[in-house]
């Protein structure tokens, strides 16, 4: 299976400090999604970083991708209350249509 | 502008009824999938539709059936629910199934079967 994996499972952090979460995957692939997803709703997307990338930046969201280890990490700086979520990792199938999702980081922001 | 849009948002079910989950994207896009969440699983690709009139297997697909019904439309439908397929689903789509592109969700369904 190509499913990444998400680390930690959960998160409790105060407002304004920074998260970070870890995924790992198993096999090679040409690109890594984070999506986050709030209480009750569906997955948004966040942000895509593609295999020769090393980091990547959106607003307060960092990730960073490390092809020999098979790891991504997302960072959330200056973390709000609105940040509370769960946060999935995504990887492409070697096809391309199909998405393993990991079972992701729950992160819980106390104001 | 909606998305994509899936209804119900709740059913309940006995064992053994049927029923059929609808999505519709307005988007304009080739791929839509549908997807099961269980607590601690992730979620998992049960259909997809990689462009109007395919349809494709996912990693868990035993026990549903999927109809591309045109390019906005992709329904999911349990011929007989079993309690197993008590879950929250979700429908998605993407512009192409390349795999470099976000894939767009709606609210999901939360299907409880008794």
């Amino acid at each position: 299976s190509q499913q990444g994996e998400e680390d930690p499972q959960a998160l409790s952090i105060q407002e304004g400090e920074n998260a970070t979460m870890n995924c790992s995957y198993k096999t090679s692939i040409n690109n890594l999604q984070w999506y986050r997803q709030n209480s009750g709703r569906g997955l948004v997307h966040l942000i895509l970083i593609r295999s020769n990338e090393r980091e990547k930046h959106s607003g307060r969201l960092r990730v960073t991708l490390d092809t020999s280890k098979k790891s991504s990490s997302l960072l959330i700086t200056a973390s709000r209350a609105a940040d509370t979520a769960s946060y999935f990792c995504a990887t492409p199938q070697y096809n391309f249509n199909k998405f393993y999702f990991g079972s992701g980081t729950k992160l819980n922001v106390k104001p | 502008n909606a998305g994509v849009t899936q209804t119900p948002k709740f059913q309940v079910l006995k064992t053994g009824q049927s029923m059929t989950l609808q999505c519709a994207q307005d988007m304009n896009h080739n791929s839509m999938y549908w997807y099961r969440q269980d607590p601690g699983m992730g979620l998992r690709l049960i259909y997809y539709s990689a462009s109007e009139g395919t349809t494709d297997k996912g990693e868990v697909p035993n026990g549903y059936n999927v109809s591309r019904l045109n390019k906005r439309e992709f329904s999911l439908r349990l011929e007989s629910a079993a309690p197993s397929q008590t879950s929250v689903y979700f429908c998605a789509s993407s512009e192409q199934g390349t795999g470099s592109q976000p894939q767009h969700f709606g609210d999901g369904t939360r299907l409880s079967i008794l």
